[in-house]
């Protein structure tokens, strides 16, 4: 089968980081992604990884381990600005699976 | 480079009733996916279109159904409407597929069921 897994939720202060964490199960696995969504946007592409290891994109950064089934996605200096919805993504064999999504609260 | 357009913004139908949305993906972008948000269920795949084609489909009943035309735009169709597909239905658009491509949203179409 397949399940893709993060925290519902997650609260955090201004100029802090947070880590939003993401196991995952699925066959034909070759990537997985993050996207942000603002309430009542659309959903915006952050980041992809099909490799092991950290890409960083300014404040952002996206870690994947295949091995493990997991991946997250870290936010530095948080803004008020990054509250929001985060979605993990898996990429598989023609399909993409998304998570339910982690509700990100920062709070001033 | 002009995004992906959807229309309606806003529907608002009642039960019974079938539906049509439509998705104008970015320029050059051959493959389109259909999700369904809802505050419970978050976002679930509902198709994906590749050349006119449907090459996914999600775990939806046959009441939704969709298209592709020859110039990538897409259409989706509900039809007997239910209370419960009440939601946010997204379209997303990429280059060759559901794939590595990061896959550009529109906003929406909001559907609500009276």
């Amino acid at each position: 089968g397949q399940s893709l897994e993060q925290p519902s939720e997650v609260t955090a202060v201004e100029g802090a980081i947070v880590q939003i964490n993401c196991t995952y199960q699925t066959s034909g696995f070759y990537g997985l992604s993050w996207y942000q969504q603002h309430d009542g946007g659309a959903p915006t592409f952050l980041s992809y990884n099909a490799l092991d290891g950290l890409e960083e994109t300014g404040r952002f950064s996206s870690f994947l381990s295949r091995s493990d089934s997991y991946g997250y996605l870290l936010l530095q200096e948080l803004q008020m600005k990054d509250s929001a919805s985060y979605f993990c993504v898996v990429g598989a064999t023609n399909k993409l699976i998304f998570g339910t999504g982690t509700l990100l609260a920062v709070q001033p | 480079k002009a995004g992906v357009t959807q229309t309606p913004r806003y529907l608002i139908k009642t039960r019974g009733q079938q539906v049509t949305l439509s998705c104008s993906p970015i320029s050059g972008h051959r493959s389109v996916s259909w999700y369904q948000q809802t505050p419970g269920q978050g976002l679930q795949f509902l198709f994906e279109y590749f050349s006119e084609t449907q090459r996914n489909k999600g775990n939806f009943p046959g009441r939704f159904s969709g298209r592709q035309f020859s110039n990538s735009r897409s259409e989706m169709n509900v039809s007997t409407l239910e209370l419960g597909d009440s939601a946010l239905y997204l379209c997303a658009s990429s280059f060759d597929g559901v794939g590595n491509q990061p896959q550009h949203f529109g906003d929406g179409t909001r559907l609500s069921i009276l």
